[in-house]
């Protein structure tokens, strides 16, 4: 199964951009890249998730290498609402594009937002 | 409002006593999936169905089960519980399994 490597912590300033990576170097053409998010006390929730293109919401941008082999969850301004776990995960796919089951989330990222 | 419903959200019980907890969801989602989360190890997949009657293994499935009768339940089943089961457990759904997932709000489960 394609893995992701994700730093274990990273730390920003309220109202400043961060920058989440994601290493994902055996990544396979059909796989998505998702992003979700823990926040304390809670399940994770859905953020971002792309193929090849950069791609923008209204929680984040997510910015995929042109290899694939990683991408960067970008959030514009951080707020103290976003202090969470950040996950980075590969969709598994077949080669008919039927997804399968399996899902692996890594240790993830855990933000903390300094006021 | 759309969402996944778990219950119980907090359980204590001994070992070897049989435990089942629901999960639920309001989305007419096909796919749906049990997670577990441990301190440094993370979200970890326990099994998942396609559909209703599909079901298979994911990353930890031993020591449960899980059937798909209805598009809306997923079911988890401890038959015998034992202590390493103590965890966080999160259910989750979404149209397949590639795409958004939407997770329940999680059962604390301690097994004495």
């Amino acid at each position: 199964d394609a893995k992701t490597t994700q730093p274990n912590s990273m730390e920003s300033n309220e109202e400043e951009p961060v920058h989440l990576p994601c290493n994902h170097s055996t990544i396979s053409g059909t796989d998505y890249i998702h992003w979700y998010r823990q926040l304390p006390s809670q399940g994770p929730e859905y953020v971002i998730h792309g193929l090849t293109s950069n791609v923008n919401n209204r929680m984040a941008s997510l910015a995929i290498a042109e290899d694939r082999k990683s991408s960067t969850l970008i959030l514009h301004r951080a707020t103290l609402r976003d202090a969470a776990v950040y996950y980075c995960i590969l969709g598994v796919y077949n080669a008919g594009g039927t997804s399968y089951g399996k899902l692996t989330f890594g240790q993830g990222t855990i933000l903390t937002v300094h006021p | 409002e759309a969402q996944v419903t778990q219950n119980p959200r907090y359980l204590i019980t001994v070992t070897g006593k049989k435990l089942t907890v629901t999960c639920s969801q309001n989305m007419n989602h096909e796919y749906m999936s049990w997670y577990r989360q441990d301190p440094g190890l993370g979200l970890r997949q326990i099994y998942y169905s396609m559909n209703v009657e599909v079901t298979d293994k994911g990353d930890v499935p031993e020591g449960y089960k899980v059937s798909r009768k209805e598009k809306r339940n997923f079911p988890l089943i401890l038959e015998s519980p034992s202590p390493n089961q103590t965890s966080l457990y999160f259910c989750a759904s979404s149209f397949g399994a590639g795409n958004t997932q939407y997770f329940g709000p999680g059962t604390r489960l301690t097994v004495l």
